[in-house]
């Protein structure tokens, strides 16, 4: 079975300043890696996928991710934050071969303050 | 741009009521999925369904639940006698084939009463 665990439940951040957001994964098979995001009252948009190639990803709003296989991380990268940035951010896997489903993090709440 | 459609946003009901959330899925997707995300917890997968019936499902997928696509364009989730934990924010989500391209809906707020 998969698991994903986001070490941070909330991070505070100032505006304009970088922010790193966690992501550790644990599987006996290869996966596929995503972060979502849901903003207050939304559904789940997603920022950025890991399928194969190269290890940093470039996703939507300035967000990265970097795949570590050794470490098993995939965490969450921007080097300036705005405001627009607060919300819940979800880490997530699925296996690549085999059921069609995501296994997520608790979530990050990141909290951009002015 | 194309969007998954769940309504109602919010549905309060009573304790061994029955209910159906309903979703409307991207137009040329294939695969379809429910998710749940009790409050303060971790978003969860329910069942996965393609070509017309479920090909996969979770442990908490039990007898009280059941998916349906009834026509070209609606997949609905019943749960047939609710329980108080079963309320929680309900995402379906949809995808047109492969992983890492799950569009999800802006959900159903389930409250059990």
């Amino acid at each position: 079975a998969q698991s994903v665990t986001q070490l941070d439940s909330q991070v505070p951040v100032f505006e304009e300043a970088p922010v790193e957001l966690r992501c550790n994964y644990s599987s006996s098979v290869s996966v596929y890696l995503f972060w979502y995001v849901q903003y207050p009252n939304q559904g789940l948009q997603l920022l950025l996928k890991y399928l194969s190639g190269s290890t940093l990803v470039k996703g939507i709003n300035g967000f990265e991710a970097e795949f570590n296989k050794s470490q098993t991380s995939f965490h969450l990268r921007k080097p300036s934050v705005h405001i627009s940035d607060t919300a819940e951010y979800f880490c997530a896997v699925s296996i690549i071969q085999g059921a069609q489903k995501l296994v997520f993090g608790q979530g990050t709440r990141l909290t951009i303050n002015p | 741009e194309p969007e998954v459609t769940q309504t109602p946003s919010h549905q309060v009901t009573q304790m061994g009521q029955e209910v159906i959330l309903r979703c409307v899925p991207i137009s040329n997707h294939l695969y379809f999925y429910w998710y749940r995300q009790i409050l303060g917890q971790k978003v969860e997968f329910l069942v996965s369904f393609y070509n017309n019936e479920i090909s996969e499902k979770s442990e908490i997928f039990d007898d009280q639940f059941s998916v349906e696509r009834p026509d070209g364009s609606n997949f609905t989730l019943k749960i047939r006698s609710t329980k108080l934990e079963d309320s929680a924010m309900y995402f379906c989500a949809s995808s047109e084939g492969g992983q890492g391209n799950e569009f999800f809906g802006p959900g159903t707020r389930l409250t059990v009463l």
